[in-house]
Parts: C-alpha cells; structure tokens; sequence
C-alpha cells in the first residue's frame, strides 16, 4: 500500500457543472476525512467518516456537497452545480486505530478550477 | 470552537541556520493535542511532531522541537540546523475532541541556499 490515493488530481469544470473526486484510504484505516484548502490558507475541515458512517459534517458543506463512504473503503465527494467559490483543493486523508492521536496520512489531493 | 493562529504568514532564512515558528490557539478544553505538519511543495501533507497538552515536557523529533506554554496558549516550532529539504508551508493544528483536526493559516518557510 501506497499511502492515500485521489482522482483525479485536476479537474477544470464550467460553473454549473457536477464534480465527484474519490479517495483511496490507506487499506487498514477505518477513519476517512475530507478538507478544503484554498490558495495560501489552512486545510478546513469538511467531513469525517468512520468505517461507512459520517459521523460529523461542517457547515462549510451546503447541500450542494455529498460525501459517501461506502462499505467504508474508498470515499467520493460529489459538488454539485458549481460555482467559482468552490476552486480550491479538496483534500482526503485516512487514520487507523494503530495511528496515533491527530495522525493522519493525507493524499496529493484533487485540485478543482471552476471557470 | 477552538481556534489556531499563526502570524507569520512567511518566513526566509540560510542553511544550517535555526529558525522558530509561531502558533497561538484558543480552547476552554483542559486536555488536548497539538501538532505541527508540513506541506512541501506539490506533496502530501505529513505529520512533523505532536504535544500532549497534559505533558509538561516539550516534544522533540530529530532537529525539530517545541515550545509549549500551555498559560500563554503559545505552540512554537523550532527547526534546527534548518536544511533545503525544509522548505514548506506549515500549519500548527488542534485536536478536538470530536476527531478532527483544525488548523491554522499556515507559515510558508523558504531555506536558501
């Protein structure tokens, strides 16, 4: 295992349109998060799952946003009708029971351009 | 909600100089961890070093160590014998209790030739 996977690493859409990104997890981790980092600023935090249940979703995350976990494997973040205040990049990272506190293993992430 | 600063939105220095990161937060929590993660250019993040705030002695990892004033609520970075492989951002973070971590703005440090 490689480490956190994301596809794809580049999305250049047209405001309106739907996006989904996938996150690969680190096989033995049960914990999956998903972050927003916009140009020069810090990772905020989107949603949580553990194993398939989403346990926690930011305000950040309109209705326009879904994430799912299913069979608590991989994990897709689906925007829907875009708009250019969602460029950013949307960053996927995995924990496990092994790891300690706060450790957590992130992918390169999927950078998204809305025009 | 708890929050984290860094006030240093940039920072430059040579080689094999030392060079100390800013980090302030905000919580009513007693017990807590913090952590410091870089993010080279084009790369993953990755975990630096992790404090205790129930631990009174500082956290070292190799060339990097910390200075927590859990008073001041101040979480400092100091990179030793600083390399060019350093050259990152880095971002100071919180671990809430509810199982995430939130982050500051960043530091982006340069190491100069």
């Amino acid at each position: 295992d490689t480490g956190v996977s994301q596809d794809p690493r580049h999305k250049i859409t047209k405001r309106g349109q739907n996006v989904t990104f996938r996150c690969d997890p680190i096989s033995e981790h049960n914990r999956l998060y998903w972050y927003r980092q916009t140009l020069g600023q810090g990772p905020e935090f989107l949603t949580y799952f553990q194993n398939e249940a989403q346990l926690e979703k930011s305000r950040l995350l309109s209705d326009r946003f879904s994430a799912e976990r299913p069979k608590g494997s991989f994990s897709t973040l689906e925007i829907q009708r875009t708009e250019q205040g969602d460029s950013a990049m949307y960053l996927c990272a995995s924990s496990g029971d092994f790891a300690g506190v706060g450790e957590l293993f992130f992918g390169e992430g999927s950078r998204l351009t809305v025009l | 909600a708890q929050t984290v600063t860094q006030s240093q939105p940039e920072m430059s220095v040579q080689e094999a100089e030392t060079v100390t990161l800013s980090c302030t937060y905000d919580t009513s929590e007693s017990n807590y961890y913090l952590f410091w993660y870089k993010q080279p250019p084009s790369r993953q993040m990755i975990l630096v070093i992790r404090q205790e705030a129930y631990k009174q002695q500082n956290a070292t990892e190799n060339r990097f160590s910390v200075n927590f004033q859990k008073a001041a609520k101040s979480f400092s970075l100091k990179i030793s014998d600083s390399q060019l492989g350093d050259t990152a951002m880095y971002f100071c973070a919180f671990w809430q209790g509810a199982q995430k971590l939130v982050f500051g703005q960043g530091t982006r440090l340069t190491i100069n030739p």
